[in-house]
């Protein structure tokens, strides 16, 4: 059981809008910033937010992040087929003194 | 350009070792936190290990005990020394890059290609 609780899967058609969840604590989310990591089919992840709602250069403003509390979600709008892939939420714990990321959510794009 | 090459994996008994390396280039690995982090096949990303600047290390307690993280500044390479190896540490390994942007805030920046280790009699 991870840290960080996303919901498993997700699906949306061409165009479409979804949103992703991850949920934490006070100790993680609460406390520290968020990243997120797209994972294509095969490769390795990918950064695809920072700082809970920024960008990295290169990624499209498709793309947005927010976080409120003890949870982060991002955003895809406009969906397209190519970002159908694995998404991951990630932050800082302060009581487990280490890194913690959720356990993914699979996108599919019907 | 930046960039990060693991080397290391193979097939493994287990209770044995292992050392893994990422090769960085166009940074210095001393400059920021290298991180190790771990992918279960068909599972999610897990968080094995990361050294700051400063020389810190942290572990997962999964590992805690068992591997050891390192750098060689003038090699700019970080290893993962991994002793008494389990059937579940078989993964693929990623080396990444830990970075502060412009708020101060880490994250992951750059990641390898990963290398896999299995851990089976």
């Amino acid at each position: 059981q991870s840290v960080l609780i996303q919901t498993p899967s997700a699906s949306g058609t061409p165009g479409q809008r979804v949103t992703i969840s991850c949920s934490g604590s006070s100790s993680n989310i609460g406390s520290n910033t968020v990243s997120w990591y797209q994972q294509l089919p095969g490769t390795a992840p990918k950064p695809l937010i920072q700082s809970n709602n920024l960008r990295p250069s290169g990624v499209p403003d498709r793309f947005t992040g927010s976080q409120s509390g003890t949870s982060a979600s991002l955003a895809i709008g406009g969906l397209q087929s190519e970002d159908e892939a694995d998404y991951y939420c990630a932050t800082w714990d302060d009581s487990l003194n280490g890194w913690v990321f959720g356990g993914g959510t699979k996108l599919t794009v019907l | 350009e930046v960039q990060l090459v693991e080397s290391g994996g193979g097939l493994i008994r287990p209770g044995g070792s292992l050392r893994l390396s990422c090769a960085a280039s166009g940074f210095s690995v001393s400059s920021n936190f290298m991180t190790w982090v771990r992918q279960a096949p068909g599972k999610g990303l897990e968080w094995v290990s990361s050294i700051y600047s400063a020389g810190r290390a942290f572990y997962a307690d999964s590992v805690k005990g068992r591997f050891t993280i390192s750098r060689d500044n003038s090699k700019k390479t970080v290893y993962l020394q991994m002793n008494s190896l389990r059937a579940e540490d078989t993964a693929v390994y990623y080396c990444a890059r830990g970075f502060y942007d412009s708020s101060g805030n880490p994250y992951f920046n750059y990641w390898g290609q990963g290398t896999l280790v299995t851990v089976s009699s």
